[in-house]
């Protein structure tokens, strides 16, 4: 079955900095979600990515997909408070829809 | 109003007592997920269904069982609870008809067992 393995586990930086969060999969990533969590609550889809060199932005979030390495990186350019939560990345296992998650990167930034 | 409801949010139960988790949507998405959460652990699939009569066992459906009793419902059972259930609880919708293939998520149903 396919594992995802995310790092850091868990990251506290100081508010207008930038972070990275990384994504390593055992198998060929045939899709790869990322999403957020706030504490104690439901996951809110972020973006998804498919192709190999792929990289889409949402406000100051960059997602980018090395299908070659079967990893995904998150960039948070000067976070925010509003960006504390947890981040999880997904995988689809060949185009079915059932996605397995990583463990998840839990996110505090200080003002 | 929320698409994806869960109820109940929050659950205390004992040991051996049969607990029952619905899920209901509005998207009028086909594809309906049940997941658990435990810390450190992320999300673990425990069963899924692409349609009213396709229903799969996912990662961890041991202890489980689930019914699609119309396309807009899915419920989670646990015929007798036992502490290692107690966890955080999602349910989730997508659509098989194109666009992102995200997946849509409840508020969770947190469970625990004594």
């Amino acid at each position: 079955s396919q594992e995802l393995e995310q790092s850091p586990q868990s990251l506290i930086v100081q508010e207008g900095k930038n972070l990275t969060i990384n994504c390593t999969s055992s198998k060929t990533l045939y899709g790869l979600y990322w999403y957020k969590q706030k504490y104690g609550e439901g996951l809110i889809f972020l973006m998804m990515l498919q192709k190999g060199g792929e990289e889409k932005s949402h406000e100051k979030i960059t997602a980018k997909l090395d299908e070659k390495k079967q990893q995904s990186s998150l960039h948070i350019t000067a976070s925010q408070p509003s960006h504390a939560g947890i981040y999880l990345c997904g995988a689809d296992s060949g185009g079915y829809q059932k996605v397995t998650f990583g463990t998840g990167t839990k996110l505090q930034v200080i003002p | 109003d929320a698409d994806v409801t869960q109820t109940p949010r929050n659950r205390i139960t004992k040991t051996g007592k049969r607990i029952m988790l619905e899920c209901s949507q509005t998207k009028g998405h086909d594809r309906m997920y049940w997941y658990r959460q435990d810390p450190g652990l992320g999300l673990q699939l425990i069963y899924y269904s692409f349609d009213v009569k396709d229903i799969n066992k996912g990662e961890i459906s041991d202890g489980y069982s689930v019914s699609r009793q119309a396309q807009a419902k899915f419920s989670l059972s646990l015929e007798s609870a036992i502490p290692n259930q107690t966890a955080l609880y999602f349910c989730a919708t997508s659509t098989s008809s194109g666009g992102n293939n995200e997946q849509f998520f409840g508020p969770g149903t947190r469970l625990t067992v004594l």
